[in-house]
């Protein structure tokens, strides 16, 4: 079963929009909620994660907003740059537990036009 | 410092070959990982290792053997080949550390199993 739920697959945005990408989890023991980008023909990368003590973490023109009581969180990317065009993965884990739990979202391919 | 490497990056396998993906990291991680990487489906994991001289069973196991040599290197084996294990597989690697485990992937493998 596919535990956690991302959204959309694809989306377009122009360089400057919002790119909005959400993702939703069933296990209610997860509580830590990473996000990794990838560029074609590499691994993924860690680019911002989130605990589920705080609502919302900031990282340069990247932010997670977290709502724990829908098990819902989302990436938004301000001022998107064409060089943000890469696939992003929302993932869920225990954080204090040796992460083999780990679980990842479909994955969303993001392409900022210029 | 080369991160986690990973050989070879291109195979092309027959139904029933036998093959090994070989995966090394020089971060003194204790904890590594292998996923597979599929359309759709985001990263899953096959094995684990969280420590030298232990070895654990992931989401997706059937079909696959790991061996973790040493600290730094831990392999995944293919015994038959089968078309379904078509797929790009990336190893991963992390340190319990803190708690909160940022995993570091290698640059993957993209395997054809025709």
């Amino acid at each position: 079963q596919q535990q956690v739920k991302q959204s959309p697959q694809s989306l377009i945005v122009q360089k400057g929009g919002i790119s909005i990408i959400n993702c939703a989890y069933e296990n209610t023991a997860f509580d830590y909620f990473p996000w990794y980008q990838q560029f074609p023909g590499k691994g993924p990368a860690l680019l911002i994660a989130i605990r589920p003590d705080v609502s919302e973490k900031k990282e340069g023109r990247f932010t997670i907003s977290f709502n724990k009581s829908a098990k819902q969180f989302s990436l938004h990317i301000m001022d998107s740059q064409p060089g943000d065009s890469a696939t992003y993965f929302c993932a869920a884990s225990r954080a204090y537990y040796n992460n083999n739990d780990m679980r990842f979202g479909a994955g969303t391919r993001l392409t900022v036009k210029p | 410092n080369a991160g986690v490497t990973q050989t070879p990056k291109f195979q092309v396998l027959k139904t029933g070959q036998s093959m090994t993906l070989q995966c090394a990291q020089d971060m003194n991680h204790n904890s590594m990982y292998w996923y597979r990487q599929d359309p759709g489906m985001g990263l899953r994991l096959i094995y684990y290792s969280a420590s030298e001289g232990t070895t654990d069973k992931g989401e997706v196991p059937n079909g696959y053997n790991v061996s973790r040599l040493n600290k730094r290197e831990f392999s995944l084996r293919l015994e038959s080949a089968a078309p379904s294990q078509t797929s790009v597989y990336f190893c991963a690697s992390s340190e319990m550390g803190l708690g909160l485990n940022e995993q570091y992937f290698g640059p993957g493998t993209r395997l054809t199993v025709t």
